[in-house]
């Protein structure tokens, strides 16, 4: 069955440094693969997306992910995070067949401190 | 962009009770969704909509839930009676398509079954 595992539920982060949060994922078909953020009191923002191509995809405010179909994975990264940057960050595959549903991560509460 | 609303954004209600939880979808879309997530666990799809049907529902969907839009207000999703396992945060989504078009997501209800 189709799955998507987000390992850290919390990531405490300093302002300015670099910042990865790991999705790994199970799909047998192709998977199209989405990073949103949530900032509190607010809905789902879409950060990126990977459908297909160049497995590296860059998003808003600075965010980039890369595609590895190898190691089922689609790892959020961010070379310098702002303290504006805390929120919980979801991982989500959509698959390709019937309605095309959407699947989540448990989420990662992002944290970042002066 | 475009956003998503929903009202309220908490509400707490005795075990038995009908709860309405309201849906204000982006204007011009036309397909609906409801997700739950349950404290600490993933987000997990319920129903989607369209044309006044329901498309697909999961198991997640009980037969206590209807959703509903009439006359192109408010999406809602209606549950009687509720149960101490209805407790979670419920959040509606609205696509201009069906299939691969982007979901947009609403903050979320916070619904507590007492």
């Amino acid at each position: 069955a189709q799955s998507v595992t987000q390992p850290d539920a919390r990531v405490t982060v300093s302002e300015g440094a670099s910042l990865q949060l790991r999705c790994k994922y199970s799909y047998s078909g192709t998977p199209y693969l989405f990073w949103y953020v949530q900032y509190p009191r607010q809905g789902l923002q879409l950060l990126l997306k990977y459908y297909s191509g160049d497995p590296v995809v860059q998003g808003v405010n600075g965010f980039e992910a890369e595609f590895s179909k190898s190691n089922s994975s689609f790892h959020l990264r961010k070379a310098s995070v702002h303290w504006s940057d805390s929120a919980v960050y979801f991982c989500v595959l959509r698959l390709n067949t019937g309605n095309y549903k959407y699947v989540f991560g448990a989420g990662t509460r992002l944290k970042v401190i002066a | 962009g475009p956003k998503v609303l929903q009202i309220p954004s908490h509400q707490i209600i005795d075990m038995g009770q009908m709860v309405t939880l309201n849906c204000d979808p982006v204007s011009n879309h036309l397909y609906f969704y409801w997700y739950k997530q349950i404290l600490g666990q993933q987000m997990e799809f319920l129903v989607n909509f369209y044309n006044g049907k329901v498309m697909e529902k999961s198991k997640l969907f009980k037969d206590q839930f209807s959703v509903e839009r009439p006359d192109g207000s408010y999406f809602t999703l209606k549950i009687q009676p509720t149960a101490l396992e209805d407790s979670a945060v419920y959040f509606c989504a609205s696509s201009l398509t069906g299939g691969r078009a982007e979901q947009f997501f609403g903050p979320g209800t916070r619904l507590t079954v007492l």
